[in-house]
């Protein structure tokens, strides 16, 4: 089984910076099957990213993701006050589909 | 508009039963489907997915041989019957669309419904 490990657990940042968000494979995820979810309290989760750099439909390009292997990284290029939410990674190469822990973006 | 939604949850003793039940419209329903929990204040887990056909289907370890999915194409419906029930199941059930060529593995997954509660206690 593919353990994810996300990192920061939490980051503290403030609305017009930079976010980078680290997501971190026990074993090499196949064909860059990598995805990216956001939550936000009280909400199911969404779809940001697939294929580890493929933006969803009617995701801001504000959003990116990169990284194959065992290293992805989803940035957020000028945080908006409604993305602070929890983010996920999740991988669906092997069995069984697994999730990250999660990385809380909170506002500083 | 993608609608998934839930149905099916609520309070149910360690050992019992239960049927969810997700109903989808606004969209072509012929696609592979998951089933995800979110236990309290903790993360998402993969719990099983089925084929567009329902002819093949998977399941995480944790609920293999307890939990069955099903789906009927002819009510655009998914199910999943939850047997033996734990305490460790206790958690808020999301169906969703899965998506690209690792479905099998669950896939990625596209539009979420809002999820329903279920509650295994005493």
């Amino acid at each position: 089984e593919i353990v994810l490990t996300q990192s920061p657990g939490t980051l503290s940042l403030s609305p017009g910076e930079r976010a980078t968000l680290s997501c971190r494979a026990s074993q090499s995820v196949s064909s860059s099957s990598l995805a990216w979810y956001q939550q936000k309290p009280g909400q199911a989760p969404r779809l940001l990213m697939y294929g580890a750099s493929s933006r969803a439909t009617g995701i801001p390009d504000r959003f990116s993701g990169s990284g194959s292997g065992t290293d992805f990284t989803l940035s957020i290029s000028r945080l908006e006050p409604e993305d602070f939410a929890v983010y996920y990674c999740q991988q669906y190469g092997s069995s069984p589909g697994s999730f990250g822990q999660g990385t809380k973006l909170e506002i500083k | 508009e993608v609608q998934l939604l839930e149905s099916g949850g609520g309070l149910v003793q360690p050992g019992g039963s239960l049927r969810l039940s997700c109903a989808a419209s606004g969209f072509n329903f012929y696609l592979a489907m998951s089933w995800v929990r979110q236990a309290p204040g903790k993360g998402l887990e993969w719990v099983s997915v089925i084929s567009n056909n329902g002819g093949t289907t998977y399941y995480a370890d944790s609920v293999e041989g307890r939990f069955t999915i099903s789906r009927d194409n002819s009510k655009n419906t998914l199910y999943v019957q939850m047997n033996s029930l734990r305490a460790e199941d206790t958690a808020v059930y999301y169906c969703a669309t899965s998506r690209g060529s690792g479905w099998v593995h669950g896939g990625y997954l596209e539009s979420w419904g809002q999820g329903t509660l279920v509650t295994v206690s005493s």
